[in-house]
């Protein structure tokens, strides 16, 4: 069983859509990032958190540590949205991060 | 906005050739990373460096790589006799730590693209 897994793979969406990103882990964190990769390849943080909820502009990240889970909104999408999304956590004591498989979002216009 | 830095953008070596990768970390960090992707598949953590030495490295990391920070700016990951399954995006990050944990946030590098022929 993958230690972080995210769905859905795949998500295209029509511009002003409501997008919703979940990913889930099976282990004790300290840290889950949400991060975002762009077709060329460079890879941005998002956000990190350990609790709670953040939002950052019309991305909005939140994570239930009893359930194991988080989800990455992104309100009023628009096609530069248009990326692959990545949930990552850091385990307790652990200095590196283990990667979910990713989001491949589209949004059209 | 301050950045990190990596070269080159992208190598092509032969078999067996030693290829070394340049990062230049966010200057006040204090945690420094080398992360790989192959084409198609999910980030792979491969090394983490802090008060210039190795604090965790993964299976992958075996004795064909090493890392070296070797003026107190540059970070490099070595691999020595490369094969063509290391061919791969080689992202390097940094993090700033405080009381000598890792709290910080992760910035990555754009990626040095390797390509083993």
């Amino acid at each position: 069983k993958n230690e972080v897994e995210q769905s859905p793979q795949n998500l295209t969406a029509q511009e002003g859509e409501f997008i919703t990103i979940n990913c889930s882990y099976s282990v004790g964190i300290s840290a889950l990032h949400w991060l975002q990769q762009h077709p060329g390849g460079g890879i941005v943080s998002l956000f990190m958190l350990s609790s709670g909820k953040k939002k950052h502009g019309r991305l909005i990240a939140t994570i239930n540590i009893q359930e194991k889970h988080s989800s990455l909104h992104i309100t009023a999408s628009h096609p530069r949205d248009s990326a692959v999304y990545i949930c990552a956590v850091r385990s307790k004591g652990a200095q590196k991060l283990v990667f979910g498989q990713g989001t491949r979002l589209t949004i059209n216009p | 906005e301050p950045e990190v830095t990596q070269t080159p953008s992208h190598q092509v070596t032969q078999m067996g050739q030693e290829v070394i990768l340049r990062c230049v970390p966010i200057s006040n960090h204090l945690y420094f990373y080398w992360y790989r992707q192959i084409l198609g598949q999910k980030v792979e953590f491969l090394v983490s460096f802090y008060n210039n030495e190795i604090s965790e490295k993964s299976e992958i990391f075996d004795d064909q790589f090493s890392v070296e920070r070797p003026d107190g700016s540059n970070f490099t990951l070595k691999i020595r006799s490369t094969k063509l399954e290391d061919s791969a995006m080689y992202f390097c990050a940094s993090s700033q730590g405080t009381g000598g944990w890792n709290t910080g946030e992760l910035f990555f590098g754009e990626g040095s693209r390797l390509t083993v022929l």
